[in-house]
């Protein structure tokens, strides 16, 4: 199947830990991107990358760090995870300026 | 840029109605609309777009209006199903901002049979 994927669905974690979201992607796009969704379903763009440049870096606590290792893939690291961190984190990708396409999201949990 | 205080704007309609749900862009410059749906525990999904050229576009059951002048953009949904219900988003775009989607809070459509 052709989509945008994420690992893990789920996440439940203490406040503390270090944790990591990975995004792919096969539909050959060159831009990726990194949303938070609140519970009040506000979306909130935090990191893109094109062509594995960073490009959008929006005001992010420094403890998320995104890494795009190739231009399929867009994973983001939390470092010392809080409570307010607790949220969907949703990946996206596309052709630079072009139709977003969303992933199932993650849904993290810190306790 | 987070949401406290600020609830989610619901439009309730009967199965078989017409569904209008609007949206008040912040950009003048903005040149590309997108209209997303979000189904719940999904990701949002594409549904339509529209390019500042044009004032309508027409999809299967889906338009979308747009409006320069005041800045406002309309979807509407004809013959709406219960697999409409969903959280529906404007997003607005323009060059010059590393094409960064502006996003609307969205609004909740509630469709009852």
């Amino acid at each position: 199947d052709t989509a945008v994927s994420q690992t893990p669905k789920y996440l439940v974690t203490q406040m503390g830990n270090d944790k990591s979201i990975k995004c792919e992607q096969n539909l050959g796009h060159d831009t990726m991107y990194w949303y938070k969704q609140d519970s009040k379903k506000f979306l909130k763009i935090m990191f893109s990358y094109n062509n594995k440049e960073l490009i959008i870096n929006e005001t992010v606590p420094n403890r998320f760090s995104p890494k795009s290792p190739d231009k399929a893939h867009l994973n983001l690291h939390i470092n010392s995870l809080e409570l307010g961190d607790s949220a969907v984190y949703f990946c996206a990708s596309s052709r630079q300026g072009e139709t977003q396409y969303f992933g199932p999201g993650t849904r993290l949990l810190v306790l | 840029g987070e949401s406290v205080g600020l609830h989610l704007p619901t439009l309730s309609v009967q199965e078989g109605d017409n569904s209008i749900i609007n949206c008040a862009y912040s950009n003048s410059a903005s040149d590309y609309f997108i209209w997303y749906k979000q189904e719940s525990g999904k990701g949002p999904q594409f549904i339509i777009d529209i390019r500042s050229n044009m004032d309508k576009r027409q999809g299967q059951r889906v338009t979308v209006l747009l409006n320069k002048t005041v800045k406002h953009l309309s979807l509407q949904i004809a013959a709406t199903q219960p697999g409409d219900s969903a959280v529906y988003f404007c997003a607005e775009n323009f060059a010059g901002n590393n094409r960064k989607l502006i996003w609307g809070l969205g609004t909740s459509l509630a469709v009852n049979p």
